[in-house]
């Protein structure tokens, strides 16, 4: 199995931040790695898939980086509407989520 | 647009086994693009992947649930479905169904499309 560790497991920001979170592999998954949104009491939403690459509809302030192992998801500029719970997924082998990281209002 | 929608009973009993299902509409199962999957989330904790369906039966599943999960698909209801066996208090869940994108055709992908999710707790 593919484990998916993410730090922090929390966060206190600011509107207008900019805020970095990071997922780690426990093998090599290319860039096989889905990043997704979820506020309390809805389903997650696909932010980035493939790495990189934006799902459509989605705020150019969130970006996705990484290969191998390590990943980072960016938010450039934190929005009200932004404080939520963000889990990374891999999709090499089977699905795998990390175990969230809960975003919360400084 | 595509819309999924789950539904059954949101109380089994220990040892039984928990059944879902998942409507699609605004689209066809039957699309060769794509798979379907189900997720779950336990209250205040994270997601688990627990298996995905393609519309010809192709199945594959978690393997910490396999020897208890049986998803299907009926095609002729726009439906796939979600039998998890021998239940306990550790299956008490939000499930999800999704739709699974691939990144290319024929790719891994993203689960892209989700329903609201629907609570389901194990309790006698």
């Amino acid at each position: 199995d593919i484990q998916m560790t993410q730090s922090p497991s929390s966060l206190s920001a600011s509107v207008g931040d900019r805020v970095t979170i990071t997922c780690r592999a426990s093998q090599s998954i290319s860039s096989y790695l889905n990043w997704y949104q979820q506020k309390p009491g809805k389903a997650p939403k696909l932010l980035i898939y493939a790495a990189s690459s934006l799902q459509s509809g989605v705020p150019s302030r969130f970006s996705g980086s990484g290969s191998g192992t390590d990943f980072t998801l960016t938010i450039s500029s934190l929005q009200p509407e932004d404080f939520a719970t963000y889990y990374c997924q891999q999709s090499y082998l089977k699905y795998t989520f990390g175990q969230g990281t809960k975003l919360e209002i400084k | 647009q595509l819309q999924l929608q789950e539904s059954g009973p949101g109380l089994v009993k220990p040892s039984e086994t928990l059944s879902l299902t998942c409507t699609v509409s605004g689209g066809s199962i039957s699309s060769s693009s794509y798979y379907w999957g189900w997720i779950r989330q336990p209250p205040g904790k994270g997601l688990e992947w627990i298996g995905s369906i393609y519309y010809s039966g192709s199945t594959y599943y978690n393997p910490s649930l396999k020897s208890r999960v049986t998803i299907s698909v009926d095609t002729s209801k726009n439906q796939f479905s979600l039998k998890l066996s021998s239940v306990t208090a550790a299956d008490t869940a939000v499930y999800y169904c999704a739709r699974l994108s691939p990144y290319y055709y024929g790719s891994a992908g993203a689960f892209d499309i989700w329903g609201q999710g629907t609570m389901v707790t194990v309790s006698s």
